[in-house]
């Protein structure tokens, strides 16, 4: 069964500091792995979309990465500012069950200004 | 270009009423996905259609919720009676058909409190 874990829960960091969120997965039979941002009583927007073939996709200051082999993901803020306060999402479409994606638990990131 | 919308934003019913919920993807998207997220706990999945087929229902709790897709347009996601439980933020989502790599938009998501 997919299990999808995001560590830290939460973090708060000073304006302009560079950040990494963590994503790890247990399966690694995935189709691919999204990223999303969620803002207090808003929907979901989709940051990044890496497919199992790729490595890497870039958007401006995120970077995201993706080993399929270790089961990990990573999303890299440069240069953060207090508009990136929000929950961060990471999720995974697994090969088994392809109309599904699965959510991790979230990441509620705030800076500071 | 419209977003995924949903309505309402908020419902608030007692226990053993019916509500309904309505989404609207974006034009030209056949897939629609319904997901929920109760106090506390991730976001799951319920049940996503195909146009107006259901291509996996598996996610959905148990016979009090109905999803319906007439006409592949919009879906309205139907619980009766509602308990307690189902108190939660519900979200709809579309892509287009395609592989398995599109990337799916989001609504704002319906908020549902059954007292």
């Amino acid at each position: 069964k997919q299990e999808v874990t995001q560590i830290p829960a939460a973090l708060s960091v000073p304006e302009g500091e560079n950040l990494v969120l963590n994503c790890s997965f247990t399966d690694s039979a995935i189709y691919n792995l999204q990223w999303f941002r969620q803002d207090p009583g808003k929907g979901l927007t989709s940051l990044l979309l890496i497919q199992s073939s790729q490595r890497e996709q870039t958007s401006g200051r995120l970077n995201a990465s993706l080993d399929k082999s270790s089961g990990r993901s990573t999303l890299y803020i440069a240069a953060s500012q207090p508009g990136d306060s929000a929950t961060y999402l990471c999720a995974v479409r697994p090969e088994s069950s392809a109309s599904k994606i699965i959510f991790g638990s979230g990441t509620r990131l705030s800076i500071r200004p | 270009e419209a977003g995924v919308t949903q309505f309402p934003s908020h419902s608030v019913i007692e226990k053993g009423q019916t509500v309904t919920l309505r989404c609207d993807p974006i034009s030209g998207h056949d897939n629609l996905y319904w997901y929920r997220r109760v106090m506390g706990k991730e976001i799951k999945f319920l049940l996503h259609f195909v146009k107006e087929s259901k291509q996996d229902e598996s996610g959905m709790p148990n016979n009090r919720f109905l999803a319906e897709r007439t006409g592949g347009t919009y879906s309205t996601l139907k619980v009766q009676p509602a308990e307690l439980e189902d108190s939660g933020v519900y979200f709809c989502a579309s892509s287009q058909v395609g592989d398995y790599g599109e990337k799916l938009f989001f609504g704002s998501g319906t908020q549902l409190s059954v007292l």
